[in-house]
């Protein structure tokens, strides 16, 4: 088991545009949150997905939304990137089943994306 | 609110040492505390939760409702423990991987 896997390792992007970055959960897993980590800081949550829907939000602005697709893979959609959006992206995989009772995270390498 | 405040960024302590990571928390319920690790080039991963009561690599960690805190500990330090802590909480029991807040994390230095 390859655990959680994230695409690419590293992006560079431009001030305004788009960037979609991508997760493979754990196997057995169904569930899928997304962190953003800055330098110098802890992992701040931005969404979590289960069954292909939001199941809870952080505090991050509409810009940026995501996808969980029925393999339980994930993306995370950043739209008109600003500066302060250079961060490294931390996917996480845990089970959430039917009891609602949502088990240890397991997380990836992250994704390393630098706006300029 | 939820809060999670780790007040060392770096703490250095000698092998043989006794280790204690302080974490403070700010929530209005019942929290589930967490702490996670990040050695040097791998993944976060979990250390150890409040609710398990385990003591994991030797480290231990009570949770104090009372100073709302959860302080990481460890009698002996060893080189081996080097590495990055993060004290976490959840705001649901049995939510170990709901969206979780971090604190900003310890650095932990063992000298030889």
């Amino acid at each position: 088991d390859a655990g959680v896997t994230q695409s690419p390792t590293h992006l560079i992007k431009t001030r305004g545009q788009q960037v979609t970055l991508r997760c493979s959960p754990k196997s057995g897993h169904d569930t899928v949150s997304w962190y953003q980590q800055a330098l110098g800081q802890g992992p701040q949550f931005i969404f979590q997905y289960y069954e292909e829907e939001e199941r809870q939000r952080g505090n991050f602005p509409d810009r940026f939304s995501g996808h969980q697709f029925p393999n339980y893979s994930s993306e995370l959609n950043v739209n008109a990137l600003l500066l302060g959006d250079s961060a490294l992206y931390l996917c996480a995989s845990s089970l959430l089943g039917r009891l609602g009772i949502n088990t240890e995270a397991f997380f990836g390498q992250g994704t390393r994306l630098t706006v300029v | 609110a939820q809060r999670v405040t780790q007040p060392e960024k770096l703490l250095s302590v000698f092998k043989g040492a006794p280790v204690e990571l302080k974490c403070n928390y700010s929530y209005s319920g019942s929290p589930e505390l967490f702490w996670y690790v990040q050695y040097s080039r791998q993944r976060l991963q979990l250390l150890l939760r409040h609710i398990s009561r385990e003591s994991i690599k030797g480290f231990t960690a009570d949770l104090n409702k009372g100073e709302t805190s959860f302080h990481l500990k460890k009698p002996f330090a060893q080189e081996e423990d080097s590495a990055m802590y993060y004290c976490a909480l959840s705001g649901r029991s049995g939510g170990g991987a709901d969206g979780l807040t971090f604190g900003k994390g310890t650095h932990l230095i063992i000298q030889p």
